[in-house]
């Protein structure tokens, strides 16, 4: 059973400070890395991918990979209310494009 | 705008009762999914289904379980006899080989 890992939280960070989330996995041959965020009672909509090793930028998002250790996260700079929400990680299983693990998710919690 | 529609939002049934869940892909993409998240808890895989046939199955997903795309476009999940532990939120999905999964706005399920 492949297994991604993550701290439930809840994570709370004032307004404008930098929010840093984060996932291991257990699947070495995994390959692509992604980061969804989920409002309450809503479904799963992708903020970030990331395949290779080191950071990737989006605008106040940044992701980063490392495979060698089997880590991904995502820093959110200059921290909104709106980016309250629950954040999952998502693997797709070695070898197998099309079957993706998901954590159980960090809630995130932006302070006004 | 969505590219992925699922219908109803909110469906209540009685416990061993069938439910047909809807979901419409806008445009025609290759693989679709179905996933389940039962309040709180991840994210889990269903099925996937590629050219009109499942493409790979989690343990999940049972004999009670099957998926059609009756019309080319419609791609449902059917539950034959539901249960009180089949109640969650079930999303559709879709992506290309690899690339990241794009959600419907899910159904919730309520079975009494």
């Amino acid at each position: 059973q492949k297994e991604v890992e993550q701290n439930s939280g809840p994570l709370s960070v004032p307004e404008g400070a930098i929010a840093s989330l984060n996932c291991t996995y257990s699947d070495r041959g995994s390959q692509s890395f992604f980061w969804y965020r989920q409002y309450s009672g809503k479904s799963p909509e992708l903020i970030m991918f990331i395949y290779s090793n080191g950071d990737k930028e989006d605008g106040r998002f940044t992701a980063q990979l490392n495979k060698a250790s089997q880590y991904v996260s995502l820093l959110i700079r200059d921290s909104q209310p709106s980016d309250s929400a629950t954040y999952l990680c998502a693997v797709i299983e070695g070898g197998n494009f099309n079957k993706f693990y998901f954590g159980s998710g960090t809630k995130l919690n932006v302070k006004p | 705008e969505p590219e992925v529609t699922q219908t109803p939002s909110h469906q209540v049934t009685q416990m061993g009762q069938e439910v047909i869940l809807r979901c419409v892909p806008i445009s025609n993409h290759l693989y679709f999914y179905w996933y389940r998240q039962i309040l709180g808890q991840k994210v889990e895989f269903l099925v996937s289904f590629y050219n009109n046939e499942i493409s790979e199955k989690s343990e999940i997903f049972d004999d009670q379980f099957s998926v059609e795309r009756p019309d080319g476009s419609n791609f449902t999940l059917k539950i034959r006899s539901t249960k009180l532990e089949d109640s969650a939120m079930y999303f559709c999905a879709r992506n290309r080989e690899g690339s990241p999964l794009h959600f419907g706005n899910g159904t919730r399920l309520t079975v009494t």
